[in-house]
This record gives structure tokens, sequence and C-alpha cells, in this order.
């Protein structure tokens, strides 16, 4: 099993600039979260999908940020435009909602800087 | 809601001594409780869960956790550490139910081994 994919996993961009991060899930999990970790606020949850449809996008910041999952191997987040302040390292996470609703298996990151 | 204090941001012991971390949760429904860890530039790797059974949890790595209801905790301990344990530790709650894919995590011990 390959486990959650991340890429890039170190992205560096200045301020106002699109990003986009990208996950691809654990083959049959059919939930995703995306996280986001900076030392101020610990590990916050972003947004979760169900079945590819969003569920609860309460954490997502703020109108630059936007998640989608066009299928059910590829999520993606976007930022637009960056700031300072976005960068964190930003996790995803998926589970099998069906075998195991309470095990979240943990991507690598993606580690953001944006000058 | 939920929430979880996690005493002591940073821990040093010495290879072959016991380690112990402390979680404590607050919950208005029933918990799952999780120890995560972060090595470094890593994601999060479920160590242990607790969903209701016993309430000795033994996970990977030769750790353990005991839920303790009366003092609403979830302390991890490893009866004598290796220097492949450091790394970032992380406790987190959850519940069954409605909202039950909501993780909240606490902020983190930083494990540092001796040698």
């Amino acid at each position: 099993d390959a486990g959650v994919i991340q890429s890039p996993r170190h992205e560096v961009t200045e301020m106002g600039q699109e990003v986009t991060l990208r996950c691809k899930p654990i083959s049959g999990h059919n939930s995703l979260f995306w996280y986001r970790q900076t030392m101020m606020r610990g590990l916050e949850l972003l947004i979760y999908f169900n079945n590819n449809v969003p569920i609860d996008d309460s954490g997502m910041p703020e109108d630059r940020f936007s998640a989608k999952m066009p299928n059910a191997s590829f999520s993606t987040l976007k930022i637009q435009p960056s700031e300072p302040r976005d960068s964190a390292v930003y996790f995803c996470a998926s589970r099998n909602e069906g075998t195991s609703p309470d095990t979240q298996y943990f991507g690598p990151g993606t580690r953001l800087t944006v000058l | 809601a939920q929430s979880v204090t996690q005493l002591g941001s940073h821990v040093s012991v010495s290879e072959g001594a016991l380690v112990l971390l402390r979680c404590n949760y607050s919950s208005s429904v029933p918990p799952y409780l999780f120890w995560y860890v972060q090595y470094p530039n890593q994601g999060l790797q479920l160590l242990l869960k607790y969903t209701s059974a016993a309430t000795l949890v033994k996970g990977i790595n030769g750790f353990e956790a005991e839920f303790k209801k009366s003092e609403t905790s979830f302390h991890l301990t490893k009866p004598s550490a290796h220097m492949s344990d450091a790394a970032e530790y992380f406790c987190a709650v959850s519940h069954s139910g409605a909202g039950s894919y909501q993780l909240t995590f606490g902020k983190g011990t930083k494990l540092s081994v001796i040698p």
C-alpha cells in the first residue's frame, strides 16, 4: 500500500501567487481531510470530504482557500492569492469510513513557504 | 465540544528510562482517543487508539496508554526509551456519532532521548 501521497513536498512562492497542493488518498478510502500545522495553532482541520463531497469546510480560513475533490483518488487545496501567514505544513489524511471510521492515515505533508 | 491538553511541550529522558507523556481530554460524549507520532519531516503515524474496548491499549514500538475516565486522562508510556523514539507525539480526541470525523489534536510533546 502506497499510503497517502502528497505533492509537492516543499513549495516556496512569493506573496500574491497561486499555490496548489495535491493529495492522493489511499485506494478504497472514502473520506479525505486537509489539515494545517503551524507552531502557533498546532494541527487544524481545514476541510473534510466524504465520497468526494465537502461535508465541513468551517475550518477554511478565508475565501482565498478552496478545496476540490473531483474523484475518489485526487484532491487539491488551492490558495489564491497566497500570503506569508499561510506558511505552514499542510497535511492530507484519508480513512475508510465503512471499515475503520475511527482511524485517519496521514500523508507526509507539504511544507509551504510564502515569501 | 472536545479538547485535548498535553502537559509539557518538551520532555527529555535518558535512553533506557521510562517514557511518560501526559494527555488529558475534555469531551461531552464518550471519547475515542488516539496517540500519533511525527518524526522529523514526516506525516503523523498512528501509535495506538482507544475506542471504548479495553482501557489499556497497546500500540506499536512498545508504547501503551491507559484510558482513565475518572481522571479524563490517556497518558502514553513506554518502559524503556530508545534513541529511535525521539519524535513529536500528539494526543487526539474524537467520538462516535454526529461529527465523528472531527479529530481534535493537542499541541504536541517533543520527546528527546539522551544517550
